[in-house]
C-alpha cells in the first residue's frame, strides 16, 4: 500500500492566491482527517469526513478554508484567498472508522503564504 | 470536551540515559489513548496505542507507556535511549464514540546527544 498520498510537498504561493491542497486515502479506509500544524498551535483538526460525508468542521479557522470529499478516495482542502497566517504545515490522515487502530497520516503539505 | 498536556515541550537526554515524556488528559468521556511520533519532515507514525486491558503497553522499538485511570495520565518511557529516537512525540486521546477524531497534545520533542 503506498499510504496516505498528499500533493503537493510544497506550495508557495502569494497572499490573496488560491491555495488547494489534495489527499488520497489509503484504499478501504472511511475517515479521513485534515490537520494544521504550526508552533504556535501544534496540531489542529480542521475538518473529518466519515464515508465522504463532512462530520465535525467546527476547526475551520474561517470562511476562506473548505473541504471536500467527492468520493472514497480523493479530498481537497482549499484555502481562497490565502493569507501569511496560513502558512502551516497540513496534513491528512485516513483511518477506519468502527476500528481503534489509530490513523495513517500522510508526508504533509508545507504551504507558504508570502 | 477532552485536552491533552504535554508538560514538556522539549526533553534533551544523553544517549542510553533513560527518558519519561508525559502526558496528562482531560475528558468527560472513556477515551483511547495513543502515542505517536514525527521524525523531521514527515508525517506523525503511530507508536503505541491504549485500548483496554494491561495499562502497559509497548512499542517494538524499546518504549512503552502506562495508563494510570486516576491520574488521567500516560507517560511515555524508555530505559535507554538512542540517537535515532531523536523526533517530536504527541500524545492523543481519541474520545469513545465520538466519530473517530483524535486530539493532541502539543507535543514533546527529544532530543538525544551523544
Amino acid at each position: 500500500d503506498a499510504g496516505v498520498i498528499q500533493s503537493p510537498r510544497h506550495e508557495v504561493t502569494e497572499m490573496g492566491q488560491e491555495v488547494t491542497l489534495r489527499c488520497k486515502p489509503i484504499s478501504g479506509h472511511n475517515s479521513l482527517f485534515w490537520y494544521r500544524q504550526t508552533m504556535m498551535r501544534g496540531l489542529e483538526l480542521l475538518i473529518y469526513f466519515n464515508n465522504n460525508v463532512p462530520i465535525d468542521d467546527s476547526g475551520m479557522p474561517e470562511d476562506r478554508f473548505s473541504a471536500k470529499m467527492p468520493n472514497a478516495s480523493f479530498s481537497t482542502l482549499k484555502i481562497q484567498p490565502s493569507e501569511p497566517r496560513d502558512s502551516a504545515v497540513y496534513f491528512c490522515a485516513s483511518s477506519y472508522r468502527d476500528r481503534v487502530n489509530g490513523y495513517t497520516f500522510g508526508s504533509g503539505t508545507r504551504l507558504t503564504v508570502v | 470536551a477532552q485536552s491533552v498536556t504535554q508538560l514538556d515541550s522539549q526533553v534533551p537526554v544523553f544517549e542510553e540515559a533513560p527518558v519519561e515524556l508525559r502526558c496528562n488528559y482531560s475528558s468527560s468521556v472513556s477515551v483511547y489513548l495513543f502515542w505517536y511520533v514525527q521524525y523531521p519532515n514527515q508525517g506523525l507514525q503511530l507508536l503505541l496505542k491504549y485500548l483496554s486491558g494491561s495499562t502497559l503497553v509497548e512499542s517494538i522499538n524499546g518504549f512503552e507507556a502506562e495508563f494510570n485511570k486516576s491520574q488521567t495520565s500516560f507517560h511515555l518511557r524508555k530505559p535507554s535511549v538512542h540517537i535515532s529516537d531523536t523526533a517530536e512525540y504527541f500524545c492523543a486521546v481519541r474520545p469513545h464514540n465520538q466519530g473517530g477524531k483524535l486530539i493532541f497534545g502539543q507535543g514533546t520533542e527529544l532530543s538525544v546527544k551523544p
